[in-house]
């Protein structure tokens, strides 16, 4: 079956642009996540979902980033006014549902580049 | 606050030699733990993961970890790898009562054939 898919697969933006990034999640699974991964570093969290509500958005590191999931489904995780340190590769992931046992299956990414 | 370390950044070695990558945890609870993996241009895939039950884990492709609980560390291992595991390998931990992933810097593997 499907899995996680995100678009775009790579974007580059120019400092200060407003960006979004989207994320389909593996049909069925209730819980999704962003995560952020920098070069030689492990992925960072940003925020997960359980269906339509941020049931933690701990992880985001500013009010530029804002992510939804207006329908439970799929998800958009919004950074406005770029900066050049927002440059990494965004990695989303969806479990069956929210919790610690549960497998989260990532998708391939998508690397953002702020020039 | 929870974290990860994985004290092999780069590991090199020769096919058939055995593997055993360090994983230690910060957190004194009940925790769930997991090893991916990253094989070169594709997507982060599950190797192995331990909740309760029996501490020697075993994942796909031969690998096995070892939960130590009083060691707060979670090392994964295979006896013999082969050309194919090159790879970056990540740990992460969730504990807490939170869902969230804190992974590990994660390790390079490269085997030479």
């Amino acid at each position: 079956g499907a899995g996680v898919s995100q678009t775009p697969s790579n974007k580059v933006t120019e400092k200060g642009k407003y960006v979004e990034l989207r994320c389909d999640p593996i049909s069925g699974h209730t819980a999704l996540y962003w995560y952020r991964q920098s070069l030689g570093q492990g992925p960072e969290f940003l925020i997960y979902f359980q269906g339509t509500g941020a049931a933690d958005d701990s992880g985001l590191p500013n009010d530029r980033f804002f992510a939804v999931r207006p329908e439970g489904s799929v998800s958009t995780l919004k950074i406005q006014r770029t900066e050049r340190g927002d440059s990494a590769v965004y990695l989303c992931a969806s479990s069956l549902m929210a919790g610690g046992g549960e497998t989260q299956y990532f998708g391939p990414g998508t690397r953002l580049l702020v020039l | 606050a929870q974290s990860v370390s994985q004290h092999n950044h780069h590991v090199i070695l020769s096919e058939a030699a055995s593997l055993e990558l360090g994983c230690n945890y910060s957190y004194g609870g009940t925790v769930n733990l997991f090893w991916y993996v990253q094989y070169p241009g594709q997507h982060l895939q599950l190797l192995l993961k331990y909740f309760s039950g029996d501490p020697l884990v075993k994942g796909i492709k031969g690998f096995e970890a070892e939960f130590i609980k009083s060691k707060f560390s979670f090392n994964l291992r295979k006896p013999s790898v082969q050309w194919s595991d090159t790879a970056e390998y990540f740990c992460a931990v969730i504990g807490g009562g939170t869902y969230k992933y804190i992974f590990g810097t994660g390790t390079r593997l490269k085997v030479l054939a």
